[in-house]
């Protein structure tokens, strides 16, 4: 069935250094993907999606690129901020149907 | 900005313990969904609900799981008799009409259950 797996945290930075979170899925047909961020007591918010092949999603500084190839959507930032500390959910919409299904969420935390 | 609310932030019960997890979706939504997750592991899709009714739902939404709109505006998730299993991060989403291939769901800050 369809499914995503996400890299597993904590993951701790410094401020200013480069930021990777693998995300890898498995899905029949071609899903719609997407990074979901939460930060401290608050609710998931879209943080970028891609809805096809090769795109690339963009949003405050941090880039998914779907890959078919290799079945990833990882995301990256070049230069990580504290304000980045936050928890990072990888997800998958399958083409038909409504639901959608989550990786476990990967913990960022930036140091100054 | 619109935004989906939850309430409580977080429930405290005793297990066999009837609870009503509370959300107020976006207002010119039409669907609404809830998901959980259990500490540690993944976000899990609960059911979705659309037009009145369930439209789909998962395994994990067995007898014991309800949900209603009972207003215009609140969207409830009722577990009727909780199990220890059932401690979880509840989360509320909602959804206006897809447009131009877009589905975004729009998501709570969630409700903590603790069931003791």
């Amino acid at each position: 069935g369809d499914s995503v797996t996400q890299m597993e945290g904590p993951v701790t930075l410094s401020e200013e250094a480069f930021l990777t979170i693998n995300c890898t899925y498995t899905a029949t047909g071609y899903p719609s993907l997407f990074w979901y961020v939460q930060y401290p007591g608050e609710g998931l918010q879209l943080l970028l999606k891609a809805t096809k092949a090769d795109d690339k999603g963009s949003n405050k500084g941090f880039e998914a690129t779907y890959r078919k190839e290799t079945t990833s959507f990882h995301l990256e930032k070049g230069s990580v901020q504290v304000s980045d500390s936050a928890v990072y959910f990888c997800a998958l919409l399958p083409n038909t149907g409504n639901q959608f299904y989550f990786g476990t969420g990967t913990s960022l935390t930036v140091i100054p | 900005e619109p935004e989906v609310t939850q309430t409580p932030s977080h429930q405290v019960t005793q297990m066999g313990q009837e609870v009503i997890l509370r959300c107020v979706p976006i207002s010119n939504h039409l669907y609404f969904y809830w998901y959980r997750q259990i500490l540690g592991q993944k976000v899990e899709f609960l059911v979705s609900f659309y037009n009145n009714e369930i439209s789909e739902k998962s395994e994990i939404f067995d007898d014991q799981f309800s949900v209603e709109r009972p207003d215009g505006s609140n969207f409830t998730l009722k577990i009727r008799s909780t199990k220890l299993e059932d401690s979880a991060m509840y989360f509320c989403a909602s959804r206006g009409r897809r447009q131009g291939g877009k589905n975004e769901q729009f998501f709570g800050p969630g409700t903590r259950l603790t069931v003791l």
